[in-house]
């Protein structure tokens, strides 16, 4: 049962080099998110996705790209990374149904140097 | 926006004592969510609550809906060292039900 998957778990780039975070879930949850982790200001959304090829802003949305082509992923993509987006970065999926949580995988550590 | 604080940001207790953490907003919420993070993993949720004056139990785990709708309070009675970690509240943001807004965190520190 896996459950919720990120990769890589940890990143180290450059500024100006385009990244891309996997997530991938295996409970054909509908809804999938994508947020940031900073010391001060807990968990901020970046972007979420109701269904396949449905993909709306959130919070923090600048200087990322989303796609969901398939239910079970939903990558991230920083197209030119500034150190501002040094960040840890959680997946999450829920299956949209009332009272029913939203599910974190483990994080990806992303440092831009 | 919608923004939601969490007091203490802080807190290093001796093994056994009762812990007691709040999240207040300027916003009322419909749900009130509490989520732990242990070190190197996602955040996982501890209790969800529906309704205003609610008070849900897990285990050890005590948590309130109040009845102003804008906080929320979560207690833990006789910490262990397993309790160690970052607490969050988390509610929806605006008429999203998905979207969620978090708390700053709680950092628990216990000593043994």
């Amino acid at each position: 049962d896996a459950g919720i998957t990120q990769s890589p778990r940890y990143k180290i780039t450059e500024t100006g080099r385009q990244v891309t975070l996997m997530c991938h879930q295996t409970w054909s949850h509908s809804y999938m998110f994508w947020y940031r982790q900073d010391l001060g200001h807990g968990l901020r959304l970046i972007y979420y996705s109701a269904a396949a090829d449905i993909t709306d802003k959130g919070e923090v949305p600048d200087g990322y790209v989303v796609s969901r082509s398939k239910t079970e992923n939903f990558p991230l993509t920083l197209e030119s990374a500034t150190r501002s987006q040094t960040s840890v970065y959680f997946c999450a999926s829920s299956s949209g149904s009332s009272n029913q949580p939203q599910h974190f995988g483990d994080g990806t550590r992303l440092s831009i140097l | 926006g919608q923004q939601l604080n969490q007091s203490p940001q802080s807190m290093f207790i001796q093994e056994g004592e009762d812990v007691s953490m709040n999240c207040t907003s300027s916003s009322i919420f419909n749900t009130w969510l509490w989520y732990k993070q242990d070190p190197g993993e996602g955040p996982v949720l501890l209790i969800a609550l529906y309704k205003a004056g609610e008070l849900t139990s897990n285990g050890r785990l005590t948590a309130q809906f109040g009845i102003t709708r804008k906080d929320s309070f979560l207690n833990i009675s006789a910490s262990i060292p397993s309790d160690v970690g970052i607490y969050f509240c988390a509610g929806p943001r605006g008429s999203g039900a998905q979207k969620l807004v978090f708390g700053q965190g709680t950092r628990l520190t216990i000593n043994p």
